[in-house]
């Protein structure tokens, strides 16, 4: 499953495929970028990060894309688990800067 | 601690009512933060301590916020005269110099 375009509230993924969130940033200064997890009741939970120097960095079944032309980002997760459900946020920064700046989030819903 | 501790985790007040949130950071951290995140909303910066010094401000939406770290460790955000547009989830972070966030799991409060 896709979130196709700039940004979509919500993705629907079946157990086992791989999802694609997208995030459009605003900034063109900021420099290093974070996807955080939120389940509900719970905080951000720190994913991944990438610094504008990168354009792709792998994690754990996770991987971010950074396309600082268009000034976009994407995260996308392999075999994607019921525990991956969440919504999830992109966050930009500037280096000498200390505010993270929020997208408005992709709710993830993963089906049995 | 492990983590960001807040308390309480749920609070509803009166509309008019003084509210006080707690935030234990985790023990070393030099940066403390408070964000907002409303329903459905990426979360916004309030403000930033760095040990006691509260440097920045500027997210505070009102005079009706304050907030404080007299001792350079917990935090306390304070609402005066709590309004319905204040109703939001407040999260607190903490991260040490030029290191990540770690967010607690945030206040949810309902001002009726």
């Amino acid at each position: 499953g896709e979130s196709v375009g700039l940004h979509l509230p919500t993705l629907s993924v079946q157990e086992g495929d791989n999802s694609i969130i997208n995030c459009a940033y605003s900034n063109s200064a900021s420099d290093y970028f974070i996807w955080y997890k939120q389940e509900s009741g719970k905080g951000p939970q720190f994913i991944i990060d990438i610094r504008s120097n990168m354009d792709k960095r792998q994690g754990q079944r996770v991987t971010v894309l950074l396309n600082k032309t268009v000034k976009h980002l994407s995260l996308q997760i392999a075999a994607t688990q019921p525990g991956d459900s969440a919504v999830y946020f992109c966050a930009e920064i500037t280096t000498n800067d200390y505010k993270l700046s929020f997208g408005a989030g992709t709710t993830v819903t993963v089906r049995a | 601690g492990a983590g960001v501790s807040q308390s309480p985790r749920y609070k509803v007040a009166k509309r008019g009512q003084d509210v006080a949130l707690r935030c234990d950071p985790i023990s070393g951290h030099v940066s403390l933060f408070w964000y907002q995140q409303a329903l459905g909303q990426g979360p916004e910066f309030l403000t930033y301590f760095q040990n006691e010094a509260q440097l920045d401000k500027s997210g505070l939406p009102s005079d009706r916020f304050f907030a404080e770290r007299p001792e350079g460790s917990v935090s306390t955000l304070k609402i005066q005269r709590t309004q319905q547009e204040d109703s939001a989830v407040y999260l607190c972070a903490s991260s040490q110099t030029g290191g990540g966030y770690t967010f607690g799991s945030g206040t949810r409060l309902t001002v009726v």
